[in-house]
Parts: C-alpha cells; sequence; structure tokens
C-alpha cells in the first residue's frame, strides 16, 4: 500500500498566476481532505470531498478550489496566487465521511509564490 | 473561534530521557483529540488519540494526558531517541472528522 501521495513534490509560481496539485488517497480510503500548513504552524483545513462534492470548508477565500473524480483522487486548485499562499499543502484521505478514525496524511506539496 | 495551543515552542531533550510536551485547548466541546509527529519534508503522522471520556492512554513508549477541567492535554514520551526528533502537534475534535491543529512543538534529542 502505497499511503496518500500527492504531486508535485515542489512548486515554484509567480503571483496571479494558478496551480493545480494533485492528491491520491490511500487504498480503501474514499474521503479526502486538504490542508495548507504555513512555515512553523500547524495545518489549517481548507476542505474535504467525499462522494466527489466538497463537505465541508474552511476559511479560505473562493480562490481555492477543489475537485474529487471517481476513482476518489482529487485536485486543489488555487487562482490569483498571493505570495502569502506560500506553504505546504496536505493531503489527508480516511476511510468514511464523518468518521472519528484518524486520517493518513500525505508528504505535502511545497508551494512558492514570488 | 476557539483554538488549540502549545506552552513550549522547543523542547530539548537527552537521548534515554523522558520528554512531556503539552497542550492547551480552548473549545470546552472538543471530545476527541489527536497528537501528531511531523517530520522535516513529511506530513504529520499519527501517534495517539484520546476521547473525552478517557483520561489517560497508553501506547507504545507514548502515553497522552487529558485533563478535562483545566482543558490540558500532554503527551509523554518514554526513553526518547534521537529518531523522536520531530515537531509534534496536538489536534481537537468537536464532533466532525476536522481535527484543528495547534502550532506544534519542535522536540530535539540529544545523543
Amino acid at each position: 500500500d502505497a499511503g496518500v501521495t500527492q504531486s508535485p513534490t515542489h512548486l515554484i509560481k509567480t503571483r496571479g498566476q494558478q496551480v493545480t496539485l494533485r492528491c491520491s488517497p490511500k487504498s480503501g480510503h474514499d474521503t479526502v481532505s486538504w490542508y495548507q500548513q504555513a512555515l512553523g504552524q500547524g495545518p489549517q483545513f481548507i476542505f474535504q470531498y467525499y462522494e466527489e462534492e466538497e463537505r465541508q470548508r474552511g476559511n479560505f477565500p473562493d480562490r481555492f478550489s477543489g475537485h474529487q473524480f471517481p476513482n476518489y483522487s482529487s485536485e486543489l486548485n488555487v487562482n490569483a496566487l498571493l505570495l502569502g499562499d506560500s506553504a505546504l499543502y496536505l493531503c489527508a484521505s480516511s476511510p468514511v465521511r464523518g468518521s472519528q478514525e484518524t486520517q493518513y496524511f500525505g508528504p505535502g506539496t511545497r508551494l512558492l509564490v514570488l | 473561534g476557539e483554538s488549540v495551543g502549545l506552552h513550549l515552542p522547543t523542547l530539548s531533550v537527552q537521548e534515554g530521557d523522558n520528554s512531556i510536551i503539552n497542550c492547551a485547548y480552548s473549545n470546552s466541546a472538543s471530545d476527541y483529540f489527536i497528537w501528531y509527529k511531523q517530520e522535516s519534508g513529511k506530513g504529520p503522522q499519527f501517534i495517539i488519540d484520546i476521547r473525552s471520556n478517557m483520561d489517560k492512554r497508553q501506547g507504545q513508549r507514548v502515553t497522552v494526558l487529558l485533563n478535562k477541567t483545566v482543558k490540558h492535554l500532554s503527551l509523554q514520551i518514554a526513553a526518547t531517541q534521537p529518531g523522536d526528533s520531530a515537531v509534534y502537534f496536538c489536534a481537537e475534535n468537536e464532533g466532525s472528522y476536522i481535527p484543528t491543529f495547534g502550532r506544534g512543538t519542535s522536540l530535539i534529542v540529544h545523543p
């Protein structure tokens, strides 16, 4: 089992550009959540996808959007990038939406916005 | 909104010592707590969890203590090893499956 995988590992963009990050959940998991982790901070919840729909959302602007595919993989899209969007973006998967069972995190994508 | 925080940003210990990492939470409605370990270049890794109807839970070399009266959580690591060096986060859930993370404590283990 490969666990949660994310691509790319690192990415450099400039202000105003758009970016797409990808996540494949752990085998058997159908729920994917995305987090933003600024340097020196804890992860902050962006949103969660289940059955190809956004189910819960954190305090992030509409520039942040996502998608979940039938195979449960997911994408995070960020439009009109700002310098403050520079962070580690983490994907986490879980087996059942709403379950208290712990999430499994991927290694993250490091995004740098110049 | 309410938040989870950590008392000490950095903890340095000698190999073989016991480590205690503390966490204060402010949401009295939280019913589930998790400790994560995050090594450099990796995502958070689950260590141990505890529900609000418990005050202690033990794992392999780790123990989590929960004091609901003062809204305090701690992680004890026995016989700390260099491989334990990482940033440790506590996180809390309130009836949902979305953990709210604190800022983290960096644990440095000296050989």
